[in-house]
């Protein structure tokens, strides 16, 4: 079975500050790869994915994550967040071809003026 | 493409009553997943179903929890005899086949 491991519950940053989220999974099969957003009171909101090809993905709003198999990671970055960037970020795995996706605990993630 | 909807919003619940939270995957969607956020932790899987089938239930309590997705209309997350411990989000998310899921907006059941 396919695990993932948050290693930061919560991360303050300042206004235009670059952030890092981390992100590490484990799995014996090939994966796919998820980062998952939550704002105060609402659902998931899928902000990018990595299924297969290049392994860095970008998101709309400026977010990015690199899958790394050597090191089993895929962190999430941003180089400058926004006071709207403020929420739970949940990083997932799957196996290719599998049924169910495993959540990390989250990040809170807290922008500061 | 409405996204995915859950009913209702907020449920409250004596203990010993039941809770029957509902819901409609994105249209075209035949993947089903449902999950259970307690305050202040992350995600735990519960199940997974596609139309009138439980492929997965391996997260589910063993007792007072079931789930089903009839041929027609939505999924049915149904707990009986709740109890305060079930006090949580209760997220389900679709998937066209199996990769990416689209959460809902959630059922979050308080029990008195």
């Amino acid at each position: 079975a396919q695990s993932v491991t948050q290693l930061d519950s919560q991360v303050p940053v300042f206004e235009e500050a670059p952030v890092e989220l981390r992100c590490n999974y484990s799995s014996s099969v090939s994966v796919y790869l998820f980062w998952y957003v939550q704002y105060p009171n609402q659902g998931l909101q899928l902000l990018l994915k990595y299924l297969s090809g290049s392994t860095l993905v970008e998101s709309i709003n400026g977010f990015e994550a690199e899958f790394n198999k050597s090191q089993t990671s895929f962190h999430l970055r941003k180089p400058s967040v926004h006071i709207s960037d403020t929420a739970e970020y949940f990083c997932a795995v799957s196996a290719v071809g599998g049924n169910d996706m495993r959540f990390g605990a989250g990040t809170r993630l807290t922008v500061k003026p | 493409n409405a996204g995915v909807m859950q009913n209702p919003r907020h449920l409250v619940r004596r203990r010993g009553q039941e809770a029957r939270l509902r819901c409609s995957p994105m249209k075209g969607h035949s993947h089903v997943y449902w999950y259970r956020q307690l305050p202040e932790e992350g995600l735990k899987f519960m199940v997974y179903l596609q139309k009138e089938n439980i492929i997965d239930e391996s997260g589910m309590p063993k007792e007072r929890f079931s789930a089903e997705f009839p041929k027609e209309g939505p999924s049915i997350l149904r707990i009986q005899q709740v109890v305060r411990g079930d006090s949580a989000a209760y997220f389900c998310a679709s998937s066209p086949k199996g990769d990416s899921q689209y959460f809902g907006p959630g059922t979050r059941l308080t029990v008195l």
